[in-house]
């Protein structure tokens, strides 16, 4: 079955700095890899996805790039700023058709610093 | 209320005890989730019903025993729980049909302690 791996584990910033974080995946056959954000007591949220038939997406100060080829996906903070604070998880999902078996990886704690 | 609620927000049960989780959605999906999620370990997918029907059974103990009865609600009745079960347990729920995946939609949790 699918395995994502997740790094770094954590993660410390500068405000205004940029911000990295880099997933692998095992099955070839997953299509969808979504990014959530999850801060101190609240329920993760999707801050941005990609399917696999994209290379690149960018909404704003974010951005993600997939690499088929060598199964990775990054995710791109730019301009990073203290509420960018919380953990972040990356997942991909096989093929889809009725539902969506997401795997998550285990996450990303990013501080950033004022 | 809007989205995806879980009730109780917080349970705190013996090891003898029986209990449930709701989760209801309000978004018109189709597919529903429960996911644990425990400290220092990734969020862990329990079960998956698509169209009420549960598709998806991670190997979870019968312990945990998840119930669909429409497609708006999720229920996941809990007995004779080991203290290792103790995380916070969410929901999710998502629109699928097609090729891809799309975004499911998480609810706040339920904060499950076990003594």
């Amino acid at each position: 079955g699918e395995n994502v791996e997740q790094h770094p584990s954590t993660l410390s910033v500068q405000e205004g700095d940029s911000a990295v974080i880099k997933c692998t995946y095992s099955d070839s056959a997953s299509n969808y890899f979504p990014w959530y954000k999850q801060e101190l007591g609240k329920r993760p949220q999707l801050i941005i996805d990609i399917r696999s038939n994209v290379g690149e997406k960018k909404d704003q100060r974010i951005a993600v790039t997939l690499n088929k080829t060598a199964k990775h996906f990054s995710l791109h903070i730019t301009e990073t700023q203290p509420e960018d604070s919380a953990v972040y998880f990356c997942a991909a999902s096989p093929k889809g058709g009725g539902y969506n078996k997401l795997i998550f990886g285990a996450g990303t704690r990013l501080a950033v610093h004022p | 209320e809007t989205g995806v609620t879980q009730t109780p927000r917080h349970l705190v049960m013996g090891m003898t005890n029986k209990k449930s989780l709701k989760c209801e959605q309000h978004l018109g999906h189709n597919a529903m989730y429960w996911y644990k999620q425990s400290a220092k370990k990734p969020l862990e997918l329990m079960f998956v019903y698509s169209l009420e029907e549960r598709v998806e059974n991670n190997s979870v103990p019968s312990r945990f025993s998840p119930e669909c009865p429409n497609s708006s609600h999720l229920f996941l009745h809990l007995h004779t729980l080991q203290p290792e079960d103790s995380a916070l347990y969410l929901c999710a729920s998502s629109q699928e049909g097609g090729g891809f995946g799309n975004e499911q939609f998480f609810g706040p949790g339920t904060r499950l302690t076990v003594l």
